[in-house]
């Protein structure tokens, strides 16, 4: 397609385990965002990605939360112990290398039980 | 420290009648602004964008106001309809740092 997508779209898991959180951005796109939407809330970033260059960690709220992009395509954000607070919409981002615009996934809802 | 927000966190207007969102920001460097749109369920979705060496830009019943003078953004919605009812977050940029995102707004129409 020509969106970015994400996977799963919902997510239910329990305290304590692993969850991976998978983006695909638009073709041909160099930089992916990860953000974090609480409920009713604003975006918060994560982590920033642009090309082959050390991505941006800076808004990973643990060291539980991480990220990877492998081959400069696909992303996928991992959040290992889950806890409940870490209960959110987690978006993905992608924007072309001569462009300001970033473009939105549908998102995953994630909820831990 | 630099931040963008909104006046106003709710708005609800008839249906036919034109909505205004308004959005606040502080970084005077800002020199690139965007709208997004998110109903419910679903990522935001890109609306409209203007750049700084503008004031006014229009769409297909969109129209985007920024004033540098008193740095304020403002989305403008004729004749809304019930598909327009979302959450609208206004977003800025300047230079090389990205994007920074306000709280957003909730228009919900009224039939």
């Amino acid at each position: 397609g020509a969106g970015v997508s994400q996977s799963p779209s919902n997510k239910v898991t329990e305290k304590g385990k692993d969850v991976e959180l998978r983006c695909d951005p638009i073709s041909g796109h160099t930089a992916l965002y990860w953000y974090r939407q609480s409920l009713g809330q604003g975006l918060e970033f994560l982590i920033y990605f642009q090309g082959n260059s050390a991505p941006d960690k800076s808004g990973l709220p643990s060291d539980r939360f991480s990220a990877e992009r492998t081959g400069g395509s696909v992303s996928t954000l991992t959040i290992q112990r889950t806890q409940q607070e870490d209960s959110a919409v987690y978006l993905c981002a992608s924007r072309g290398l001569a462009s300001e615009t970033q473009y939105f996934g549908p998102g995953t809802r994630l909820l831990v039980l | 420290g630099e931040s963008v927000g909104l006046h106003l966190p709710t708005l609800s207007v008839q249906e036919g009648d034109n909505s205004i969102i308004n959005c606040a920001y502080s970084n005077s460097a800002s020199d690139y602004f965007i709208w997004y749109k998110q109903e419910s369920g679903k990522g935001p979705q890109f609306i409209i964008d203007i750049r700084s060496n503008m004031d006014k830009r229009q769409g297909q019943r969109v129209t985007v106001l920024l004033n540098k003078t008193v740095k304020h953004l403002s989305l403008q919605i004729a004749a809304t309809q019930p598909g327009d009812s979302a959450v609208y977050f206004c977003a800025e940029k300047d230079g090389n740092n990205d994007m920074r995102f306000g709280a957003g707004t909730r228009l919900t129409v009224k039939p």
